[in-house]
């Protein structure tokens, strides 16, 4: 399985602080990377998308993707209780043979606290 | 729009017995994910099938899991002789296809998995 590597936490962060998390991964052929929520007991819900260079934002979410050193990161801002759960770092593969694999990291457990 | 449906959600077996899980995608989804999720780990990939045919499983335990998708829709899940190690969470998840952009995927709510 191509590498997807996480920080591994667990983090916590006080409410109404930022949430920084990230994900390194091994492929180059990687194109596409994700991040989806999970809390526990439930599955995997996809929270952000991101496929070119830069920054990416939805609400309090930012997803930042360098391809050049192979990092993807996720901040949360303005931190809420709600927001504790496990965050899941997941790349695509989207060229040849590989096209169309998606493949995970371990998670990082986030608990924001009042 | 409906989202990938499964089942069984919940499922007790003993060891060497055997076990199935279906999944129903989402209308129109032709891309298809079985994972594997153990307590405190990512989902792992089992297999991953385009329309009805395999794309990926490369990381499907042969002699004991398979998998179908007969008419590139619904797709079953299967383990036999089930094993201890086997207990985890099952998740299907689907996509509308393979190629950017229609590459995000959506997942089930999973079937738990126990092997006593």
């Amino acid at each position: 399985q191509k590498e997807v590597e996480q920080n591994s936490g667990p983090l916590s962060v006080p409410e109404g602080a930022i949430a920084s998390l990230n994900c390194t991964y091994s492929d180059r052929v990687s194109q596409s990377f994700f991040w989806y929520r999970q809390y526990s007991g439930k599955s995997p819900e996809l929270i952000m998308s991101i496929y070119s260079n830069g920054d990416k934002e939805d609400g309090r979410f930012t997803a930042q993707l360098n391809k050049a050193s192979q990092y993807v990161s996720l901040l949360i801002r303005d931190s809420q209780p709600s927001d504790s759960a496990t965050y899941l770092c997941a790349v695509r593969l989207d060229r040849g043979s590989t096209l169309g694999r998606l493949y995970f990291g371990r998670g990082t457990q986030l608990t924001v606290w009042p | 729009e409906a989202g990938v449906a499964q089942s069984p959600r919940y499922k007790i077996i003993e060891k060497r017995q055997s076990v199935a899980f279906w999944c129903n995608p989402i209308s129109g989804h032709a891309t298809l994910y079985w994972y594997q999720q153990i307590l405190g780990q990512g989902p792992k990939l089992l297999i991953q099938f385009q329309n009805n045919g395999v794309v990926d499983d490369s990381q499907l335990p042969k002699d004991r899991f398979s998998a179908e998708r007969l008419k590139g829709v619904d797709s079953t899940l299967k383990i036999q002789p089930a094993k201890l190690e086997d207990s985890a969470v099952y998740l299907c998840a689907s996509s509308l296809g393979v190629g950017f952009p229609n590459t995000e995927a959506f997942f089930g709510q999973g079937t738990r998995l126990t092997v006593v």
